[in-house]
């Protein structure tokens, strides 16, 4: 499968605990973007990221999180002192500069947090 | 920053039946608009986008309009069928020099095609 891979694909927490997501994007795609899905709702845009360099930042994006992508390939995002609001399924995406940017989602983990 | 709306909310049509789904946008430097299907617990997919410099686009049974003066975008489905059943998501991305390239959604369409 040479689509945009996320693990775990399920998380389950207590809240102020802190998790970590993992995404690895499809090869030779320099831009990577995270969203976060709540249930009924559109993706809505957290971050993204053009090869290494994080570019911008939802003002969704409390202090609480933070995502990196140091070798400018897979990325993580992650969630400290986690509350329950922070409950939802947690999209990844990538698309290249050369093929039209068109955005390839990931399967997404979804996030529980009692 | 921009805003897209989706309406309506819920369609159910009969197989064979077209479907319409329509959304606006706000922001006038949008460029690019992706129609995304995703199914119950899956990821989603995209089944067809369109750029500012066209006004129409088919894929088979499934066909977008843009409408720039007005600020909206519409899909059509025809001849749908049970596999069409999903929820269908619209979006919008503001050109690189006005805003990056995130995607605004809308909020979804639930699509249920009854036999």
């Amino acid at each position: 499968d040479t689509g945009v891979s996320q693990d775990p694909r399920h998380k389950i927490t207590k809240r102020g605990q802190n998790v970590t997501f993992r995404c690895d994007p499809i090869s030779e795609h320099n831009r990577l973007y995270w969203y976060r899905q709540t249930l009924g709702q559109g993706p809505e845009f957290l971050t993204y990221f053009q090869n290494e360099a994080q570019l911008e930042k939802s003002r969704l994006l409390s202090d609480r999180f933070s995502a990196e992508r140091p070798k400018g390939s897979f990325s993580t995002l992650e969630i400290q002192r986690t509350e329950q609001g922070d409950s939802a399924m947690y999209l990844c995406a990538s698309s290249s500069l050369d093929r039209g940017e068109t955005q390839y989602f990931g399967p997404g983990t979804r996030l529980l947090v009692l | 920053g921009e805003n897209v709306e989706q309406h309506p909310s819920t369609l159910s049509v009969q197989e064979g039946d077209s479907a319409v789904i329509k959304c606006t946008y706000s922001d006038s430097a949008s460029n690019y608009f992706p129609w995304y299907k995703q199914e119950l617990g899956k990821r989603p997919q995209l089944i067809i986008d369109i750029r500012s410099n066209v006004g129409e686009k088919k894929d088979q049974r499934i066909a977008v309009t843009l409408n720039k003066t007005a600020k909206h975008f519409s899909l059509h489905i025809t001849e749908t069928q049970p596999e069409d059943s999903a929820v269908y998501f619209c979006a919008a991305r503001p050109s690189v020099a006005g805003g990056g390239n995130k995607l605004t959604f809308g909020t979804g369409t639930q699509l249920k095609v009854e036999l």
